[in-house]
């Protein structure tokens, strides 16, 4: 149990366009998912957390007009970014919180590896 | 805000040997204290966790140690094998629905 999917796992695209990644608990209901980014050989950074039904809330540096997140539902998290450029190039990775759990175990999604030409 | 120091960022170890990793946090509300495992291009794999109210916790070759009044915890691996070899992040967390701060990490090479 406890699986998280992201998708798509890998994307390539043009500077300028907006990319939708989603991350999905497939298994369990989770009222908060998170947001990361990781560069090669550095660490995961928080860009947001997202709660189901309110707006996000970002890390101080992160711009949430760039990095649109919408939490629709207590099984999926969307992080779209808007305009693209390659700077946003990164490694991206999601995690979930399960609802009806003290811990905060988080479970993480196979994440996205976004390439901007 | 809370911050996580992680220390050494590359450990090298001979098959067998032990290989201990160390962090620090600053935000004495923490709780709950990760250890991820992560594999190029991998998301991270949790290994072992402990929270505020236990000191040490052990799972086969791995075990944590947490010291709260120091504000550090530990990493013991044992018996070293060489798919031990990966990135080591610690983290700490304030509980539920709280984010999880990240260590900088730890490059672990089991040199057989």
């Amino acid at each position: 149990g406890a699986v998280v999917s992201q998708h798509p796992s890998r994307v390539i695209c043009k500077s300028g366009t907006s990319v939708k990644i989603e991350c999905r608990s497939l298994d369990f209901q989770a009222t908060t998912m998170f947001w990361y980014r990781q560069f090669p050989k550095k660490s995961l950074m928080l860009m947001a957390t997202s709660n189901e039904g309110s707006k996000a809330t970002y890390e101080q540096g992160v711009e949430k007009d760039k990095f649109l997140i919408n939490h629709a539902s207590l099984t999926l998290s969307t992080l779209t970014v808007t305009s693209a450029h390659p700077e946003d190039s990164s490694f991206y990775i999601c995690s979930a919180a399960r609802v009806g759990t003290v811990d905060n175990e988080q479970f993480f999604g196979p994440g996205t590896r976004l390439t901007v030409l | 805000g809370e911050n996580v120091e992680q220390h050494p960022s590359t450990l090298s170890v001979q098959e067998g040997d032990s290989a201990v990793i160390k962090c620090t946090y600053s935000d004495s509300a923490s709780n709950y204290f990760p250890w991820y495992k992560q594999e190029l291009g991998k998301r991270p794999q949790l290994i072992i966790d402990i929270r505020s109210n236990v000191g040490e916790k052990k799972d086969q070759r791995i075990a944590v140690t947490l010291n709260k009044t120091a504000k550090h915890f530990s990493l013991h691996i044992t018996e070293t094998q060489p798919e031990d070899s990966a990135v080591y992040f610690c983290a700490a967390s304030r509980g539920y629905g709280n984010k999880l701060v990240f260590g900088a990490g730890t490059i672990l090479r089991v040199k057989s």
